[in-house]
């Protein structure tokens, strides 16, 4: 089945600092979206990507649609407190059948050192 | 705009037991998703329903099922529990290609 090889796994960071995730696939997909989950809630979408190459900015996170359509990147900006969280890519497949799934990967675990 | 909404919260069940849980999409999205999220691993997708009709099902066995009602609410059902059910059972709701979760159901299955 379709995997997404999400890196790195976790990451302590110092506030202010830049940060820069990524995920990669053998599988092509559609759209790429990234969400943030904190604990005890549901992922909360961030960015969503729809062309290969494109790139997208939503405040201080920028997130690019790779050319190969295998492939995304996340990065964060100046990095806060409340960016702490998991993050997820998902990559959604449109199935033979119409069925539109998202794919994610295991996340990243983002630790902002005040 | 309300979100999508999914109750109950928390639930603690016994092996063995079924349960249900509900899910009401963001108003004017037709398309309901369900997934299950395992400690430490990211979602996984259960099922799709459109317009009331199943699209998709992921690999997960007969004991889940699901459907989704005429103002597009939908349940997911899962027959005799085991304990390797518990998880964040979490709904999402779409219009295209964006999904946007619920804040998701607590299963424990002791």
């Amino acid at each position: 089945g379709q995997q997404l090889n999400q890196s790195p796994q976790s990451m302590f960071i110092q506030e202010g600092e830049d940060v820069s995730m990524n995920c990669t696939s053998s599988s092509i997909f559609n759209t790429w979206l990234w969400y943030k989950q904190e604990p005890g809630e549901g992922p909360v979408l961030l960015i969503a990507l729809y062309k290969a190459g494109e790139l997208t900015s939503n405040g201080r996170l920028t997130a690019q649609f790779g050319i190969t359509r295998k492939d995304s990147f996340l990065n964060i900006s100046a990095s806060i407190p409340s960016d702490v969280g998991i993050y997820f890519c998902a990559g959604q497949l449109v199935t033979q059948g119409g069925s539109e799934k998202l794919v994610f990967g295991k996340g990243t675990k983002l630790t902002v050192n005040p | 705009d309300a979100g999508v909404t999914q109750s109950p919260t928390h639930l603690i069940k016994t092996r063995g037991q079924h349960v249900t849980l509900r899910c009401s999409p963001i108003s004017g999205h037709k398309s309901v998703s369900w997934y299950q999220q395992v400690l430490g691993q990211g979602p996984q997708f259960i099922f799709q329903y459109y317009e009331k009709e199943e699209r998709g099902r992921g690999n997960f066995p007969d004991r889940f099922s699901a459907r989704q009602f005429p103002n597009y609410s939908s349940e997911l059902n899962v027959n005799a529990l085991l304990l390797g059910d518990s998880a964040l059972y979490l709904c999402a709701s779409s219009l295209w290609a964006e999904a946007f979760f619920g804040q998701g159901t607590r299963l424990t299955v002791v």
